[in-house]
């Protein structure tokens, strides 16, 4: 199985600062990997995939890049509504594989 | 707009079978290009894919859930189902059911849009 490992559990952040989430994988994906925001008690929701293509109703802040093992995702201007847990899929291989998650709080 | 919602038992007993049946609202289970998956989250954890299931039947299973596992479908109901037997406490989760983009010309499954809501089981006596 792909292991997915997002580099931190959570991290602190100001409305209106620039957030960047990362997540390697442990072979090669191809850009083969989606994003999800999860708030508290909901499902999570589709931001990116392909690494970069935004989801249609998807605010342009969020935008994904990377390549080979190492991708991230960038909020560049944090809004209230983004505090959540952000995790990243890989689809290159079956079983289908998460990151652990990392949560964006409020400093 | 297509929506998914999970429903089925909150609580289910060591040594016993799960099931949950998802419900699919504003579109076909049979349309073409799309799986129909079980992902599930332990409280206060990440997320852990159990496996999906074309219309036509053909399936994919996470191999460590395999054994346990029965994943259908009914075209008539718009619905599909899972079955996880022999649970244990490691099997208390919320379980969503989710839609599951397969690829054709790569033969591969994307990514998961939209989710259902979810629902929490418990496993406990």
């Amino acid at each position: 199985d792909i292991q997915m490992t997002q580099s931190a559990s959570s991290l602190s952040a100001s409305v209106g600062d620039r957030v960047t989430i990362t997540c390697r994988a442990s072979q090669g994906i191809s850009n083969s990997l989606a994003w999800y925001q999860q708030k508290p008690g909901k499902a999570p929701k589709l931001l990116l995939y392909a690494a970069s293509r935004l989801e249609s109703g998807v605010p342009s802040r969020f935008s994904g890049s990377g390549s080979g093992t190492d991708y991230t995702l960038t909020i560049s201007s944090l809004q209230p509504e983004d505090f959540a847990t952000y995790y990243c899929q890989q689809y290159y291989s079956t079983p289908e594989t998460f990151g652990q998650g990392t949560k964006v709080e409020i400093k | 707009q297509l929506q998914l919602q999970e429903s089925g038992p909150g609580l289910v007993k060591p040594s016993e079978t799960l099931s949950l049946t998802c419900t699919v609202s504003g579109g076909s289970i049979s349309s073409s290009s799309y799986y129909w998956g079980w992902i599930r989250q332990p409280p206060g954890k990440g997320l852990e894919w159990i496996g999906s299931m074309y219309y036509s039947g053909s399936a994919y299973y996470n191999l460590s859930l395999r054994s346990r596992l029965t994943i259908s479908v009914d075209t008539s109901k718009n619905q599909f189902s899972l079955k996880l037997r022999s649970v244990t406490a490691a099997d208390t989760a919320i379980y969503y059911c989710a839609r599951h983009l397969y690829n054709d010309n790569w033969s591969n499954l994307n990514w998961f849009d939209p989710w259902g809501q979810g629902t929490l089981v418990t496993v406990s006596s």
